[in-house]
């Protein structure tokens, strides 16, 4: 079965400084690997995923992460945060049994500093 | 264009009572999914739609929830005897088909309170 963890409920950085939000997976098969972001009272809106295509994926708003299947990571990286980025980003992964349905990990809220 | 929509927003309710939550996909995406997010957590996966019919429904809690799909589209999440447990937020999103690399769609949620 999938599961998804997510290191570090709460991250600070300073505006400017590197974002790194840990992600880690746990699949039977080739996953299929997303990030949400999440502003206070809206809805999840996609920053990036992995469909077994590259392995280094963009995505919106300067945001990128790598897939290492060896170590069975998706890390989200930023190389400056911006005080906009202050939000919760999700970590998922898509069940590939027929349903496509997500398993999320538990979230990381992601503070920034001026 | 318009993307996936929830009403209401935000429902108070009493314990005991009976509610129903909306679901709008966008149009022409025939995948459509119900998630459950409480409070510090992530969303977790209640039931999946493809056209009308619920191919998956293993995430739903209990035989309290209930949710249809009549012509494919609109879609509607039904609480019966609610417990101040319910309380959270439930989200809706749709894809335009199951599968890669259809990604999900969210709606805003609608925030319920059981009090």
């Amino acid at each position: 079965a999938q599961s998804v963890t997510q290191l570090g409920s709460h991250v600070s950085v300073s505006e400017g400084a590197l974002v790194l939000l840990r992600c880690n997976y746990s699949s039977s098969v080739p996953p299929y690997l997303f990030w949400y972001v999440q502003y206070p009272n809206q809805g999840l809106q996609l920053l990036l995923k992995y469909t077994s295509a590259a392995t280094l994926v963009k995505g919106i708003n300067g945001f990128e992460a790598e897939f290492k299947k060896s170590e069975t990571s998706f890390h989200l990286t930023k190389p400056s945060a911006h005080m906009s980025d202050a939000a919760e980003y999700f970590c998922a992964v898509s069940d590939p049994s027929g349903t496509y349905k997500y398993i999320f990990g538990t979230g990381t809220r992601l503070k920034v500093l001026a | 264009g318009a993307g996936v929509s929830q009403t209401p927003s935000n429902k108070v309710t009493e314990k005991g009572k009976y509610v129903e939550l909306r679901c709008d996909p966008i149009s022409g995406h025939t995948a459509l999914y119900w998630y459950r997010q409480s409070l510090g957590q992530g969303p977790e996966f209640l039931i999946y739609f493809q056209g009308t019919g619920a191919a998956d429904d293993s995430g739903l809690p209990n035989d309290r929830f209930f949710a249809v799909r009549p012509e494919g589209s609109v879609s509607t999440l039904k609480i019966q005897r609610t417990e101040r447990g319910d309380s959270a937020v439930y989200l809706c999103a749709s894809s335009l088909r199951p599968g890669q690399p259809y990604e999900q769609y969210f709606g805003p949620g609608t925030r319920l309170t059981v009090t």
